[in-house]
């Protein structure tokens, strides 16, 4: 259980074009879901938590006119990234939060990740 | 300061060896512990998750917290070469609150 899927895996485009990223949650509903960044040997950094119907919350220093977030079901959220330019070449993951009963609710299961390389 | 401390690494043990992994933090309102591996290229994967201070066990796993010393450590027992990979610490206040992730710890096993 607790299985997170990403589209696509690995993506290439040249700047300036836009990149959309889809995260589901495949057993479990998400009320709330989480984007993060990682540069190579880097930790992850949240860029922005999402919660379904409602706008999502961005961290401190990531524009959210950039970072185009949608949580429109309990099991799908969309990452787009606009404009990309070589530096916002990355790996992007997200991640679904496990709530109700469990051993585990109330923690964060992660999707495999998109590499993302803007030309 | 950064709020969690991970040493990057790499660490490199044989086959069979007591791995010991840890973490140092600084904010005293973390009640929520987790670690988890990822793989190169990989999303992380959860393998311990610890509410407040003790011990957890999990197999070949050991997770232990101690909020008095703000240090959190994961043990690998028998380790196997398929558990190379980085192991990441994270952290948060609050069930419901974001996570904070230590820098991560690659980890490799010799056969």
């Amino acid at each position: 259980g607790a299985v997170v899927s990403q589209h696509p895996s690995r993506v290439i485009c040249k700047s300036g074009t836009s990149v959309k990223i889809e995260c589901r949650s495949l057993d479990f509903q998400a009320t709330t879901m989480f984007w993060y960044r990682q540069f190579p040997k880097q930790s992850l950094m949240l860029m922005a938590t999402s919660n379904e119907g409602s706008k999502a919350t961005y961290e401190q220093g990531v524009e959210k006119d950039k970072f185009l977030i949608n949580h429109a079901s309990l099991t799908l959220s969309t990452l787009t990234v606009t404009s990309a330019h070589p530096e916002d070449s990355s790996f992007y993951i997200c991640s679904a939060e496990v709530t109700g009963q469990g051993a585990f609710t109330d923690t964060q299961y992660f999707g495999p990740g998109t590499r993302l390389t803007v030309l | 300061q950064k709020e969690v401390e991970q040493d990057p690494g790499p660490l490199s043990v044989p086959e069979g060896a007591i791995v010991s992994l840890n973490c140092t933090y600084s904010n005293s309102a973390f009640q929520y512990f987790m670690w988890y591996r990822q793989y190169s290229r990989k999303g992380p994967e959860l393998l311990m998750y610890t509410y407040s201070s003790g011990n957890k066990e999990d197999g070949r796993f050991t997770a232990q917290v101690d909020k008095s010393s703000k240090y959190i450590s994961l043990f690998i027992r028998d380790s196997q070469p398929s558990d190379s990979a980085t192991y990441l610490c994270a952290m948060s206040m609050d069930s419901s609150y974001k996570l904070i992730f230590g820098s991560g710890t690659r980890l490799l096993v010799r056969p």
